[in-house]
Formats: C-alpha cells, sequence, structure tokens
C-alpha cells in the first residue's frame, strides 16, 4: 500500500523563489527519507530525518517532521534550474518496510 | 561514491522472451534491490537481498525472479516477459548499518515489452 503522499502532485516556481512540498503517511514510522529523480535517473539520496527528530537542515535544504500530524515537509530554498526534478518521500514503517510516495514534480522556470 | 550500474537504460523485448537485467554495485553493500517505478504509483519493491544465495520477496514478485551469486552483482529476471511488464526498473543497494537508509540507485532501464 502506498503510505508516503507527496504534495503537491506538481509544483512550478520561478527560480530563486523557495520551493515547499509535503508528505503525508499513515502509520508510526521509524524515520522518513527523500529522494531526488532527475527526468529519467534514478533516484537520489537528500536526507533521512528520524522519527524522534523535528528538523533537520543540508544545504539549501530543510526538513520537518510532525509525528502528531504524521507528515514531513521538504523545503528548498533559493531553487535553481538544477533543482527541477521529482522529488518522493520514503517511509520505514515500524515492520522495517520501505514505503514510497507517488512524488511532487518540481519545475523551476529561468 | 558509491556506484550502482544498471547493464541497459533501454531495452525493448518480445512478449514471452526472457529477459534478464544486471546490476552491479561498486561498494560491498550487502544490501540490494529491485523495483518498478511506473507514473503515478512510486516505486514498488520487487525482490530484496541482503546476502549473497539470499533473496526475499517485495511487494510484487510475481513474474519475476532473482539471482545473487556474487555479492556485487543482483540480477533480475524476467521467466515470460508480458506487456504489463513494461516499466522503468531500478537497482539500489544500501550498506548494511540500516537496510533501508539512504539507499544508491543505478540510473534505471526502461523495459518496453511489445
Amino acid at each position: 500500500s502506498q503510505q508516503g503522499e507527496e504534495d503537491p502532485q506538481a509544483l512550478s516556481i520561478q527560480e530563486g523563489e523557495n520551493a515547499t512540498m509535503n508528505c503525508s503517511y499513515k502509520t508510526s514510522i521509524n524515520n522518513l527519507q527523500w529522494y531526488r529523480q532527475n527526468s529519467g535517473r534514478g533516484l537520489v539520496h537528500l536526507i533521512l530525518i528520524r522519527s524522534n527528530e523535528r528538523e533537520k537542515h543540508s544545504g539549501r535544504l530543510r526538513v520537518t517532521l510532525d509525528t502528531s500530524k504524521k507528515s514531513s515537509s521538504l523545503l528548498i530554498t533559493a531553487s535553481r534550474a538544477a533543482d527541477t526534478a521529482s522529488y518522493f518521500c520514503a517511509t520505514e514503517d515500524s515492520n522495517y518496510q520501505l514505503i514510497w510516495g507517488a512524488g511532487t514534480k518540481l519545475i523551476i522556470k529561468p | 561514491d558509491v556506484k550502482v550500474t544498471q547493464s541497459s537504460r533501454y531495452l525493448v523485448k518480445r512478449t514471452g522472451e526472457k529477459v534478464f537485467l544486471e546490476c552491479v554495485q561498486d561498494m560491498d553493500h550487502e544490501n540490494m534491490f529491485w523495483y518498478r517505478q511506473d507514473p503515478g504509483l512510486g516505486l514498488r519493491l520487487i525482490y530484496f537481498s541482503y546476502d549473497v544465495k539470499m533473496k526475499e520477496k517485495g511487494d510484487i514478485p510475481e513474474g519475476y525472479s532473482v539471482s545473487r551469486e556474487k555479492k556485487e552483482r543482483f540480477s533480475l529476471i524476467l521467466e515470460s516477459a508480458s506487456t504489463n511488464q513494461t516499466s522503468m526498473y531500478l537497482c539500489a543497494s544500501s550498506s548494511p548499518g540500516g537496510p533501508n537508509e539512504k539507499l544508491f540507485f543505478g540510473s534505471g532501464t526502461q523495459l518496453s515489452v511489445l
């Protein structure tokens, strides 16, 4: 079953703006990860946040996790054309299964 | 950096053919995975392996088998390809610290079954 669901499905913003995408899930989790996928390529791991963490940063990326709302958000600040990609969240549930969302397609307009 | 190499970027096969998709990783990872990716469905796990000679079914193993004779190589086999197996196939590996953490993916194989 699809646990992680990204929102929005697609997002188009101007270069330099911030991009925010969300992931919701249904069951308790051990951790949540975000991955990026450029068109027609494999996925690249961006960041992992554990269930006992609330916020993590990596460069221009900021991830928050709200376990009470069963949701996470990925913020990309000062977006660049190279950030154009699909972004996926993946949650590891208490049975150690990794469940993927369907992704958010981000387009950065120059 | 970890490199996960999939043997083909694009593959076109006929219905009923036996298809081999090869995946090799160069970082001595114990854990390897095969996913398929279809639009709007995210990634679905076909098979995974935590060690040589070991294999476990994922969520959608029907119509597929795998082979892991060497640690660095994990092969996906479609015994008799069907049109509903047209998809993007992604191989991934991870280190033993947390098998589901920080997966490294290959570039994918877009398989078309005609």
